[in-house]
């Protein structure tokens, strides 16, 4: 099955800092979501993107499918970002749309 | 419009017993995907309904089997509860057609 890295596993930065998530994958993708996850387990849906580039608000995030990596941006950063971050792929040709995760990116924003 | 709803939030059962999750799809969604996540680790794909019949299915053994009801709504039972079953189970949903998928807030199980 398909294989996806998520770097760096921890970061930390203060308040203010802007910061860069990456997501590799193994295979081609149909489906490639970002989430992050509130310290009450919920995954909150950032950015369905398969390709190309989105932005909202102080988080953007780009897809370079034929380099199968994708790059979350967080800038000026908050503590209400302090969570963890995955990146979610779905396989081409896959006729279940199973996500599968990566292991995420804990991130702590110290004020 | 309403999102995706789980319940119970939290759960603590004897090794052994069976359980049963519910979860309710985002208004408008016909497909409900259940994962699992242990502490620590990225979700977990268990199995995927649409139209009321299994769509597909990840590495887990048969006492995890799942119901998805008319309205979309759907459960996740599970037998014979081990103690690696304790996790946090997410109910997920989306249109078909529609890669992007809403998530709940979750069912924590603690297995005893």
């Amino acid at each position: 099955g398909i294989q996806v890295e998520q770097s760096p596993p921890d970061l930390i930065l203060q308040e203010g800092a802007n910061s860069t998530l990456r997501c590799n994958f193994s295979d081609s993708v149909n489906n490639l979501q970002w989430f992050h996850q509130n310290p009450w387990g919920q995954l909150i849906n950032l950015f369905y993107i398969p390709s190309g580039t989105k932005q909202n608000g102080r988080l953007s995030a780009t897809t370079v499918a034929t380099e199968r990596y994708s790059l979350l941006y967080i800038s000026s950063s908050q503590t209400t970002d302090s969570g963890v971050y995955f990146c979610a792929v779905g396989e081409s040709g896959g006729s279940n749309y199973k996500l599968t995760f990566g292991k995420g990116t804990l991130l702590t924003v110290n004020p | 419009e309403t999102g995706v709803t789980q319940s119970p939030t939290h759960l603590i059962k004897t090794r052994g017993q069976q359980v049963t999750l519910r979860c309710s799809s985002q208004s408008g969604h016909n497909t409900v995907s259940w994962y699992q996540q242990a502490l620590g680790q990225g979700p977990q794909f268990i199995f995927q309904y649409y139209r009321e019949e299994e769509n597909g299915r990840g590495n887990f053994p048969p006492r995890f089997s799942g119901l998805q009801f008319p309205n979309y709504s759907s459960e996740l039972n599970v037998n014979a509860l081990e103690l690696d079953d304790s996790a946090l189970y997410l109910c997920a949903s989306s249109p078909q057609g529609y890669y992007g998928y809403t998530f709940g807030s979750g069912t924590r199980l603690t297995v005893v």
